[in-house]
């Protein structure tokens, strides 16, 4: 089985501030784990994922992710936001094993708002 | 390269009537899985294909079933529509099962029971 968490249903930002979007995970085998996007009345955008390789991700936009086993975490970050950042994010865990196998489990998601 | 392709855009359909959504994945994908997102439940699974086989399946009642073609192209089917079926139907192709590689999504289905 898994399962993911997102920590915080909105969070809000002042243009130029970090972004930290946080997100815990469970899964009974060695997860994949990946961060989506979704603007208003679009489809999902992969920002970047986590596949067993290192454990810092870089993604697109300027977005990286930490993989901490030993906290069950990946959460989302960026240094500076900017106001084409305000969207809808998704922290996803699948895992190829399993009954889960081939199955994406989403967060809840987090709204983030970006102030100028 | 084309994206995945989800037709048509919107629907409007009646209670009772049923529906097919069409997706056709990145070209050389070949697993296939939708998903329903609606404001209350979120993004839940509803079934994942792979090389015309159903690997996996959501908890969704059997009114929701799919297939899958020979060439990585999906179809979903809704019979009996209920006012709750109202959802953005998404659909999501990668290039092999274990999605290592990551979902590409594709814009999605409205589909509106009134």
């Amino acid at each position: 089985a898994q399962s993911v968490t997102q920590l915080d249903s909105h969070v809000s930002v002042s243009e130029g501030t970090p972004v930290l979007l946080r997100c815990n995970y469970s899964s009974s085998y060695s997860p994949s784990l990946f961060w989506y996007v979704q603007h208003p009345n679009k489809g999902l955008q992969l920002l970047l994922k986590y596949t067993s390789a290192a454990t810092l991700v870089k993604g697109i936009n300027g977005f990286e992710a930490e993989f901490k086993k030993s906290e069950t975490s990946f959460h989302l970050t960026k240094p500076s936001a900017h106001m084409s950042d305000a969207a809808e994010y998704f922290c996803v865990v699948t895992v190829a094993g399993g009954t889960s196998y081939g199955k994406l489990t989403f967060g809840q998601g987090t709204i983030l708002t970006v102030h100028p | 390269k084309a994206g995945v392709t989800q037709t048509p855009r919107y629907l409007i359909k009646t209670r009772g009537q049923q529906v097919t959504l069409s997706c056709s994945p990145i070209s050389g994908h070949r697993s296939v899985s939708w998903y329903q997102q609606t404001p209350g439940q979120g993004l839940q699974f509803l079934f994942e294909y792979f090389s015309e086989t159903q690997r996996n399946k959501g908890n969704f009642p059997g009114r929701f079933s799919g297939r899958q073609f020979s060439n990585s192209r999906s179809e979903m089917n809704v019979s009996t529509l209920e006012l709750g079926d109202s959802a953005l139907y998404l659909c999501a192709s990668s290039l092999e099962a274990a999605g290592n590689y990551g979902y590409t999504f594709g814009s999605g289905t409205r589909l509106t029971v009134v």
